[in-house]
């Protein structure tokens, strides 16, 4: 059974900084690009995040490009989002997907979320 | 970079079926793309991804009642005999060489 379980979400001041993980199990991890998406509370999904299964390439929402690194270890199964530089509008729930080929495609299989509070 | 457009909010009684319409931008008409489902408080749910010339590919899990179609650049996502729990909002999802984007997302009420 496929499942995705993130971490590391919590309440942060502006400016400040925090680190996602997404622990992966149920497939090959390696084997898939990975996404982030988040979504304000009351509003749509909107893409932050994307890596290939090497690790090869990443690629960004603009939001997001210069404050926000996405990284993954294959040999722990593991996601990161290292998001530094935080603002009020960065606040949302995060999820981690799976994407459906190494190199990025649809999402097809998506974690329950961790919340991001940027506040001070 | 594409761009998807969805109707705001959709309405079918219980038992009925519904057609919901994600519209491709011009230009990225012969795009594949996934439908999602998320109900409230929950995480979004992958549907299916569904091909231009309207073949789809369902996920694990996801009932016979939910099927895909495509026309121009109009994807469709059919919801026949509405249960109540198919009361959630509906996202589709398209991707180009280096971004990702997602619908505004419909919601969809049972009545």
């Amino acid at each position: 059974e496929v499942q995705l379980v993130e971490s590391g979400g919590g309440l942060v001041q502006p400016g400040g900084s925090l680190r996602l993980s997404c622990a992966a199990s149920g497939f090959t991890f390696s084997s898939y690009a990975m996404s982030w998406v988040r979504q304000v509370s009351g509003k749509g999904l909107e893409w932050v995040s994307t890596i290939s299964s090497s690790a090869g390439s990443t690629y960004y929402a603009d939001s997001v490009k210069g404050r926000f690194t996405v990284s993954r270890d294959n040999s722990k199964k593991t996601l990161y989002l290292q998001m530094n530089s935080l603002r009020a509008e960065d606040t949302a729930v995060y999820y981690c997907a799976k994407s459906g080929s190494p190199a990025g495609a649809e999402s097809d299989f998506w974690g329950q979320g961790t919340l991001v509070t940027v506040s001070s | 970079q594409p761009v998807l457009t969805q109707s705001s909010s959709a309405s079918a009684s219980l038992g009925s079926s519904v057609k919901l319409t994600c519209t491709l931008s011009s230009g990225h008409s012969s795009y594949i793309i996934a439908w999602h489902q998320q109900q409230p408080g929950k995480a979004p749910r992958y549907l299916m991804k569904l091909e231009g010339l309207g073949s789809y590919n369902k996920g694990s899990g996801v009932p016979d009642r939910f099927s895909g179609s495509s026309s121009g650049a109009d994807r469709h996502l059919t919801i026949s005999n509405l249960q109540s729990e198919d009361e959630a909002d509906y996202y589709c999802e398209t991707w180009d060489s280096n971004s990702w984007v997602f619908g505004g997302g419909t919601k969809l009420t049972v009545l």
